[in-house]
């Protein structure tokens, strides 16, 4: 089945940095690929996803890519503002009858 | 609209007490999902269901059973409950495997 590595674990950064989170997944079949946000005690929310067909993504300040030959997918947060700060997970799903496969998830902090 | 929702919020068990967890959602979704989160584990699959009537096994599904009895309402039963399932769980639906997920407020639940 699907394996979703996601890294790393927790990631510190000053307010107006960058952030960058990193998945691999194992399937070559998958082709949908979201990313949540989780704040403190809150419910997990899609962000952005990214399907096979597509190499880049953007909303405002966050994006994803996609890299099928590499197995592997990016988040990106410009600009970063301490309310990003939260656990982010990415996921993976070749979709059908095929459930979602998580990461384990990242701890993003951004330092004021 | 609700969105998902679940019930209870909070509960304390004794080992070997049973409970029921119960999620609704009113987006007319055919899927739905249980998870359970713990520390540094990301989100982890029990069972999920692809219809009414249906149901499925997920990554942990052993000392939980599930059912679909009808397509709005999806229930996580715990028949003898363990300490190590302590945990918090979210419920989910959504359209199809490859579409967005709608989590619930989540159910804090442990186990003495």
């Amino acid at each position: 089945g699907e394996n979703v590595e996601q890294h790393p674990s927790t990631l510190s950064v000053q307010e107006g940095d960058s952030a960058v989170i990193k998945c691999t997944y194992s399937d070559s079949a998958s082709n949908y690929f979201p990313w949540y946000k989780q704040e403190l005690g809150k419910r997990p929310q899609l962000i952005i996803d990214i399907r096979s067909n597509v190499g880049e993504k953007k909303d405002q300040r966050i994006a994803v890519t996609l890299n099928k030959t590499a197995k592997h997918f990016s988040l990106h947060i410009t600009e970063t503002q301490p309310e990003d700060s939260a656990v982010y997970f990415c996921a993976a799903s070749r979709g059908g009858s095929e459930k979602l496969v998580f990461g384990k998830g990242t701890k993003l902090t951004v330092n004021p | 609209n609700a969105g998902v929702t679940q019930t209870p919020k909070f509960r304390v068990l004794k080992t070997g007490q049973s409970m029921t967890l119960l999620c609704a959602q009113d987006m007319n979704h055919e899927y739905m999902y249980w998870y359970r989160q713990d520390p540094g584990m990301g989100l982890r699959l029990i069972h999920y269901s692809v219809g009414e009537g249906t149901t499925a096994k997920g990554e942990v599904p052993d000392g939980y059973n599930v059912s679909r009895l009808k397509k709005q309402n999806f229930l996580l039963g715990l028949e003898s409950a363990a300490p190590s399932q302590t945990s918090v769980y979210f419920c989910a639906s959504s359209f199809a495997t490859s579409t967005e997920q709608y989590f619930g407020p989540g159910t804090r639940l442990t186990v003495t």
